[in-house]
């Protein structure tokens, strides 16, 4: 698990501002899943992420909430004007790919992106 | 989608003794995996465990794919073991997400 990178571990910021979640995934590994867990529940899938494509975005809110995951450099989870309602651990997880849309195997998560929304 | 029960919701056990966790899911899946949260918020990866059975330690689990279950045994419980075990599965034919339980919260008293 300590191999999936998220920074920063917590984030305050204040409503209307916009946040920025990052995960660098395991070494070796393509695919880059982000999941939400808001206090006392489990965790919801958000978006399933390739280099430079976006798989499965059907958890994702339709506004203010974006992922990338570029050719270089980590991952972004981006949240724009933040509400109150936005606070939460947003966890990555990566798995290893074959280079295609099939992946497969275990997946590992990071030790997510606490978000706290003033 | 495909829908994952865990029970018991809630487990209270003395140090020491055993437990079994469930995990229900509605349709067939390629990926099973169980995982701990700690009281720190870390999700530990327990098992990848889509059938068959497996051992780790003091724990073990067994996925029966055609009866669509899988159990998580704790043996000889310890207070280090408290936290929230999830279920979490990937459907077959799906994409690679996996779909979480809503998991079953474990404190053991010394």
């Amino acid at each position: 698990n300590a191999g999936v990178m998220q920074n920063p571990r917590h984030l305050v910021r204040r409503r209307g501002q916009e946040a920025r979640l990052r995960c660098s995934p395991m070494k070796g590994h393509s695919h880059v899943y982000w999941y939400r867990q808001l206090p006392e529940e489990g965790l919801k899938f958000m978006v399933y992420l390739q280099k430079e494509n976006i798989i499965d975005e059907s958890g994702m809110p339709k506004e203010r909430f974006s992922a990338e995951f570029p050719k270089e450099g980590p991952s972004i989870l981006r949240i724009q004007q933040v509400v109150r309602g936005d606070s939460a651990a947003y966890f990555c997880a990566s798995s290893p790919g074959t280079g295609s849309y099939v992946g497969t195997g275990e997946l590992f998560f990071g030790e997510g992106s606490r978000l706290t929304v003033l | 989608g495909i829908q994952v029960e865990q029970s018991p919701p809630d487990l209270i056990l003395q140090e020491g003794a055993n437990s079994t966790l469930r995990c229900n899911f509605s349709d067939s899946v390629n990926n099973l995996q169980w995982f701990h949260q700690n009281p720190w918020g870390q999700l530990i990866n327990l098992f990848y465990i889509p059938s068959g059975t497996k051992q780790n330690g003091r724990l073990s689990a067994t996925t029966v794919a055609t009866e669509r279950y899988s159990l998580l045994y704790i043996s000889s419980s310890q207070t280090t073991d408290s936290g929230v075990y999830f279920c979490a599965v990937g459907a077959q034919g799906g994409s690679e997400k996996l779909v979480f339980g809503k998991g079953t919260k474990l404190t053991v008293n010394p």
